[in-house]
């Protein structure tokens, strides 16, 4: 277990329909990444929070939204979904910021099934 | 542009013996850190050993080594002793420069099944 939680573990959905995914990072961590598998693309970085602030942004379509809350929890919103859409959903933590010298520790995934 | 190659798709080792996964990378960073991480059949990701680009010895952690060759740019994972619960994908990560350093970018993996 690393510490860090995932909510749902499952999400099946139709498309055109609007999802939010829920992280919760491990005591202590200050930054929160998203990052999407899928067969095609394998697993992409999606976007980072350091501290409730977006620090680096990747492959996320502008269908896709993310935040981070005061209590470091962060809420990925998928809209006007699609079947390509379709994919495993990681959030991880990290104490800090850089790849230097914080490992990213990986929730259990969210799979979300888009119909 | 950073990338990393894992050139083994599968792989099949006997329990009890060591196996070598591969993995290349390429980039024009100095400063990087790579990362190895295991995904079981349940799906999710776990980190197994981290090597910085500046670290002269090669990093260990328990039965997993990563031979470190930065000239090569080359960051073969070995397991040694294998288990059955070594069965899994395998993952090579490095940092990415062209976000900070905060990201990872990730290899395609290896499937690695350990037989009786």
């Amino acid at each position: 277990d690393s510490g860090v939680t995932q909510t749902p573990k499952h999400l099946i959905t139709a498309t055109g329909q609007r999802v939010t995914l829920r992280c919760s990072p491990r005591s202590g961590d200050l930054s929160v990444y998203w990052y999407q598998q899928s067969l095609d693309q394998g697993l992409q970085f999606l976007i980072q929070y350091y501290n409730g602030e977006e620090r680096a942004k990747g492959n996320i379509l502008e269908r896709f939204s993310a935040q981070q809350f005061p209590d470091l929890h962060s809420e990925l919103n998928l809209s006007s979904l699609e079947l390509g859409d379709s994919a495993l959903y990681f959030c991880a933590s990290s104490g800090g910021d850089t790849t230097l010298t914080d490992t990213q520790y990986f929730g259990p995934g969210t799979r979300l099934t888009v119909l | 542009a950073q990338k990393i190659t894992q050139t083994q798709p599968g792989m099949f080792v006997q329990e009890k013996e060591a196996v070598t996964l591969d993995c290349t990378y390429d980039t024009s960073d100095q400063s990087y850190g790579l990362f190895w991480y295991k995904q079981p059949s349940s799906g999710e990701m776990i980190f197994l050993i981290y090597q910085g680009s500046y670290d002269e010895q090669n990093a260990t952690e328990g039965r997993y080594s990563l031979n470190f060759q930065k000239a090569r740019k080359s960051a073969n994972l070995v397991i040694s002793a294998s288990q059955l619960g070594d069965s899994a994908m395998y993952f090579c990560a490095m940092s990415r420069p062209d976000m900070g350093r905060r990201a990872l970018t990730f290899g395609s993996g290896t499937r690695l099944q350990v037989q009786p």
